[in-house]
């Protein structure tokens, strides 16, 4: 079956930018999104079709997806961006998630 | 507003049944995508179930056979009817909906699920 691989975890400081990848076989064939959770929130969809931003969603937010690989990135991060972060794609009929990447802003 | 609200929850015994409900407002079930998802305590996000707008219904191995996926029309609801539950299957239960591959947009609450003797 189909995976999608996170880091567990990133670190940044307050002001740079947080770079999360998210790795499956050839993931630039399919399309990815990005959502973001908050301690005993529902998630909410920052990042689809691999790089565009639902509305209200800051431009600070991007993200990319060539390869293996896809990338969401974050500039000029802030304490409120502190949260889970999971990427997710469909493989055939199926919804597939990545186990997430815990975002911590020092 | 767009909503979706979940409900159904609660402490069963392994083996038993629930049926969790996502009534919807704003937007109509059978013409999207709607998905079930769950997060296991301290876990990330789980796919369980999706029922496309031209009535496919799919499953996540760890439910096939288990869990059932359907929707009323008239009432706008989603359903999912949990059978033989399992410890394992603890968590909190969220409905989304998606337009494929817009992403899923809008989320519902969730509603907690205890498997426990």
């Amino acid at each position: 079956s189909y995976e999608l691989t996170q880091p567990p975890s990133l670190s940044v400081s307050p002001g740079q930018t947080a770079t999360m990848t998210c790795s499956g076989t050839n993931l630039g064939d399919k399309y990815t999104s990005w959502y973001r959770q908050k301690p005993g929130q529902s998630p909410v969809l920052i990042i689809y079709q691999d790089f565009r931003r639902p509305a209200g969603i800051p431009e600070r937010f991007s993200g990319s997806n060539s390869g293996n690989t896809a990338t969401l990135s974050i500039s000029g991060t802030q304490a409120t961006d502190e949260a889970d972060y999971y990427c997710q794609a469909w493989d055939s009929n199926n919804v597939i998630f990545g186990g997430g990447t815990k975002l911590t802003v020092l | 507003e767009v909503q979706l609200m979940v409900s159904g929850g609660g402490l069963i015994q392994p083996g038993g049944s629930l049926r969790l409900s996502c009534v919807a407002s704003g937007l109509t079930v059978s013409k999207n995508y709607m998905i079930w998802v769950r997060q296991a305590p301290s876990k990330g996000l789980e796919w369980v179930s999706v029922l496309t707008s031209e009535s496919g219904s799919y499953y996540a191995d760890s439910v096939r056979g288990r869990f059932s996926i359907s929707r009323d029309n008239s009432m706008n609801t989603l359903h999912l009817q949990m059978n033989s539950l399992r410890v394992e299957d603890t968590g909190v239960y969220y409905c989304a909906r998606e337009n494929p591959p817009h992403g899923m947009d809008v989320w519902g609450r969730g509603t907690t699920v205890t498997v426990s003797s």
